[in-house]
């Protein structure tokens, strides 16, 4: 069974605090993808990878930035958190370079204060 | 830059009865996916229908697509108390290995 493990459900933060959010897939899966949802907005692509070390900005990068030094890693990383960066953080991946299914974690509530 | 629009944005529905939900978007696709969403959790892909195709079932799912009008529908049929969830659209292009998503309809199925 194909798995997306991302390693929080829930964090609490505080301002300017940096935040690892890490995410780990078990298919070597291709495409790793990180998504925010917010109600009202749906999911918004933040980041995505297509290969080890390569990585494409979404629709809203701006605050965060993405590590993969690993095919079945994939990390998010806000350098200094702010409150409007509370959301739910989601986690995907897919086989190929083909916008096929998508397998998603389970999500990681983040709470900035 | 947000591709499809789901309709409704909230269904309650009695359980047995069937829920249709309508997917539209804006540009040419390579196929459209919906997703499933329970509450605080992940998402899980429920069916794909390639821009070739018209319709496709699975199990209580049926699944439309009229690429003229650039929409969709997901008919879910005899619903159950536990088919309460968010329902996504998704579209992939051509060449792109991304999908984009839509704001999701929340189906409520009352016992």
């Amino acid at each position: 069974d194909v798995k997306v493990t991302q390693s929080s459900r829930y964090l609490v933060k505080r301002t300017g605090e940096k935040v690892f959010l890490e995410c780990v897939q078990d298919m070597d899966h291709e495409n790793m993808f990180w998504y925010r949802q917010d109600p009202g907005l749906g999911l918004r692509l933040i980041y995505f990878s297509y290969d080890v070390k390569m990585k494409e900005k979404g629709d809203i990068p701006e605050g965060y930035s993405v590590s993969r030094e690993k095919k079945e890693r994939f990390s998010l990383i806000l350098e200094s958190a702010s409150t409007n960066q509370t959301s739910m953080y989601l986690c995907a991946s897919s086989l190929d370079r083909s916008a096929g299914e998508l397998f998603f974690g389970e999500g990681s509530r983040l709470t900035v204060l | 830059s947000q591709q499809g629009e789901e309709d409704p944005q909230a269904l309650s529905i009695q359980e047995g009865e069937n829920a249709t939900m309508n997917c539209s978007y804006k540009t040419s696709i390579n196929n459209l996916q919906w997703y499933r969403q329970n509450s605080g959790r992940g998402l899980v892909h429920l069916i794909l229908i390639r821009s070739n195709e018209r319709e496709k079932h699975s199990g209580r799912l049926r699944v439309t697509l009229d690429t003229s009008k650039k929409s969709s529908s997901l008919l879910i049929t005899a619903s159950r108390a536990a088919d309460t969830a968010s329902y996504f659209c998704a579209t992939g292009r051509q060449g792109a290995q991304k999908l984009v998503f839509g704001q999701g309809t929340r189906l409520t199925i009352n016992p």
